[in-house]
């Protein structure tokens, strides 16, 4: 089965310029999060969904970065314009719905896109 | 609100000598608690996972750790490191029957040394 798969795995744009990442879930998953790793840090969550509906996105910065999940299957994460302070990595990550009592909770990461601002 | 603390940012041994990973984690809830592993260059692995069950987890590659609810720790240990261990280590925090977000702490770097 195929895991979390991201695309591009390296993108490299000067400042201003837009970008869009890339995220397919595991089949089957209801819930998808975006998450930003600076180098040496652990990753810090974006936006989480639950379906096609944004549940959780206090930690995206709404200026400049936006993301759909339109069919509530694969998803896109946007920033326009980039910033040099933008670079990092990007993972993307899905687990099955939550659910009290359940041992479903374990998340599965993608291995991410490294944006290069220049 | 949930956090989680990995205590050392880089952890140095020698190979064929025990590992201890150190984190404590805060949650209003009782908490379902990983640890992840991220070689250079690699996605997120998953090592082992807490939930409820059984206090001492046993995971992948001859790692576990324990869940201690009176001291809020979930430290992860291995009894002989390997040169493929070196990588870095994850714990990660989050909540059953709340709002289910993975918290990560800052990661510890695990280096073995020959």
């Amino acid at each position: 089965e195929a895991g979390v798969v991201q695309s591009p795995r390296y993108k490299i744009i000067e400042k201003k310029q837009p970008v869009a990442f890339w995220c397919n879930p595991i089949s089957g998953h209801n819930t998808l999060y975006w998450y930003l790793q600076n180098l040496g840090q652990g990753p810090e969550l974006l936006i989480r969904y639950e379906n096609e509906e944004a549940v959780d996105d206090s930690q995206l910065p709404k200026d400049r970065f936006s993301a759909e999940r339109l069919k509530g299957v694969d998803s896109t994460l946007k920033i326009q314009p980039a910033e040099l302070g933008d670079s990092a990595v990007y993972l993307c990550a899905s687990s099955l719905e939550v659910q009290a009592g359940r041992d479903n909770t374990e998340a599965f990461f993608g291995q991410g896109t490294r944006l290069t601002v220049v | 609100a949930q956090s989680v603390t990995q205590l050392d940012s880089h952890v140095s041994v020698s190979e064929g000598t025990p590992v201890l990973l150190r984190c404590n984690y805060s949650s209003s809830y009782s908490p379902s608690l990983f640890w992840y592993v991220q070689h250079p260059n690699k996605g997120l692995q998953l090592l082992l996972k807490y939930t409820s069950a059984a206090t001492l987890v046993k995971g992948i590659n001859g790692f576990e750790a324990e869940f201690k609810k009176s001291e809020t720790s979930f430290h992860l240990t291995k009894p002989s490191a390997h040169m493929s261990d070196a990588a870095e280590y994850f714990c990660v925090v989050s909540i059953i029957g709340g709002s289910y977000i993975p918290t990560f702490g800052r990661g510890t770097s695990l280096i073995v040394h020959p």
